[in-house]
């Protein structure tokens, strides 16, 4: 079975500062590991992705996550936030032979104060 | 950049009644999905397709729901008889492979009066 736990729903950053979104994954089999973003009234966009190349993923917007497979974790990083990055963020892992179905952690609602 | 778009982006229905929610994915994509989001919970998986018919669905995917492919470009979600925690917003994705993420449309807000 695979799931996906972010481990806060709310993340407060002041504009500048680093950013950190918890996400912690359980898989039977190695999986493949997803960031989307979600801005008001918008659909999920890709931020990242894993899918068992380099552990350290490069995605849009200056996002990276690192893959951690001793600590089951996929947790992504800015290094300087920026009043768009105000949204919701959701981690997720998905295995191809599970018909590539998505499991989404609840989100991680991320406020970038100026 | 091809789009997963999604019509309508609101629909309002009485209760009872019956809605398509309709997809248009990514041209040359071969799988497609749909989710739903009820407000304040995460995202929910419902159902995948691929070949012309369902590879895998949801519990909460029952025969109140249905998806169909009536052509080459649309993909459709039906719900009969709707009831109140329909409502939702309800996504569609789409994925060329199996090692590809999915791309999402932008969703369809759907009130169940």
């Amino acid at each position: 079975a695979q799931s996906v736990t972010q481990l806060d729903s709310h993340v407060s950053v002041s504009e500048g500062t680093p950013v950190l979104l918890r996400c912690n994954y359980s898989s039977s089999y190695s999986p493949s590991l997803f960031w989307y973003v979600q801005h008001p009234n918008k659909g999920l966009q890709l931020l990242l992705k894993y899918t068992s190349a380099a552990t350290l993923v490069k995605g849009i917007n200056g996002f990276e996550a690192e893959f951690k497979k001793s600590e089951t974790s996929f947790h992504l990083t800015k290094p300087s936030a920026h009043m768009s990055d105000a949204a919701e963020y959701f981690c997720v892992v998905s295995r191809w032979n599970t018909g590539n179905q998505f499991y989404f952690g609840t989100g991680t609602s991320l406020t970038v104060i100026p | 950049e091809p789009e997963v778009t999604q019509t309508p982006s609101h629909q309002v229905t009485q209760m009872g009644q019956e809605v398509i929610l309709r997809c248009v994915p990514i041209s040359n994509h071969l799988y497609f999905y749909w989710y739903r989001q009820i407000l304040g919970q995460k995202v929910e998986f419902l159902v995948s397709f691929y070949n012309n018919e369902i590879s895998e669905k949801s519990e909460i995917f029952d025969d109140q729901f249905s998806v169909e492919r009536p052509d080459g470009s649309n993909f459709t979600l039906k719900i009969r008889s709707t009831k109140l925690e329909d409502s939702a917003m309800y996504f569609c994705a789409s994925m060329g492979s199996g090692d590809q993420p999915q791309h999402f449309g932008d969703g369809t807000r759907l009130s169940i009066l």
